[in-house]
């Protein structure tokens, strides 16, 4: 069946390092892909997606690119901050229109001053 | 626009007892979806509903658990009797009609954290 993996935490950088946190997932169909973040406290929020090979989803410094060669959608970001701080959570689109979500185990970074 | 709200935040109840949780889903999305997370693993998906239809139940873990969505607005999970290993945080969604909600991306309440004893 479907499924995500992602590398296990916990992550701890200083702040300013460059961040990669690595996901992986089965090439069943053709599915989306997403990274959603849990701040402290918080629900999941959607960080960015991709929707076909060779996609780029992107936001607030962070990257990822929709690898169908390596079916990985690898997270970046070049320098993190302390306010990044949070559970990253892998994602895939799974059932016949993509409706549902199918997650990593989620990584937990850490970035201190 | 007020988000998705779920609560209570946290319950604690012991084995055996019964508890309810509620979503109520950003007004006017019409795909409400329940999924949780038990400690250490995966956001499993339990179920979706479009307004008041449950279309996909498949994640649901066992007759203990009971989803509802009278009219098609808030939504209910109840969980009865409950025990230990469905201790964890219980996540509601909710996304815009007719797109399933993939393309937009789902918004997600804060989750409920139950603890079983």
């Amino acid at each position: 069946g479907d499924s995500v993996t992602q590398m296990e935490g916990p992550v701890t950088l200083s702040e300013e390092a460059f961040l990669t946190i690595n996901c992986t997932y089965t090439a069943t169909g053709y599915p989306s892909l997403f990274w959603y973040v849990q701040y402290p406290g918080e629900g999941l929020q959607l960080l960015l997606k991709a929707t076909k090979a060779d996609d780029k989803g992107s936001n607030k410094g962070f990257e990822a690119t929709y690898r169908k060669e390596t079916t990985s959608f690898h997270l970046e970001k070049g320098s993190v901050q302390v306010s990044d701080s949070a559970v990253y959570f892998c994602a895939r689109g799974s059932g016949g229109s993509n409706y549902k979500l199918t997650f990593g185990k989620g990584t937990l970074l850490t970035v201190n001053p | 626009e007020a988000g998705v709200t779920q609560f209570p935040s946290h319950s604690v109840i012991e084995k055996g007892q019964t508890v309810t949780l509620r979503c109520d889903p950003i007004s006017g999305h019409d795909n409400l979806y329940w999924y949780r997370r038990v400690m250490g693993k995966e956001i499993k998906f339990l179920l979706h509903f479009v307004k008041e239809s449950k279309q996909d139940e498949s994640g649901m873990p066992n007759n203990r658990f009971l989803a509802e969505r009278t009219g098609g607005t808030y939504s209910t999970l109840k969980v009865q009797p409950a025990e230990l290993e469905d201790s964890g945080v219980y996540f509601c969604a909710s996304s815009q009609p007719g797109t399933g909600g993939i393309s937009s991306g789902y918004t997600f309440g804060s989750g409920t954290r139950l603890t079983v004893v």
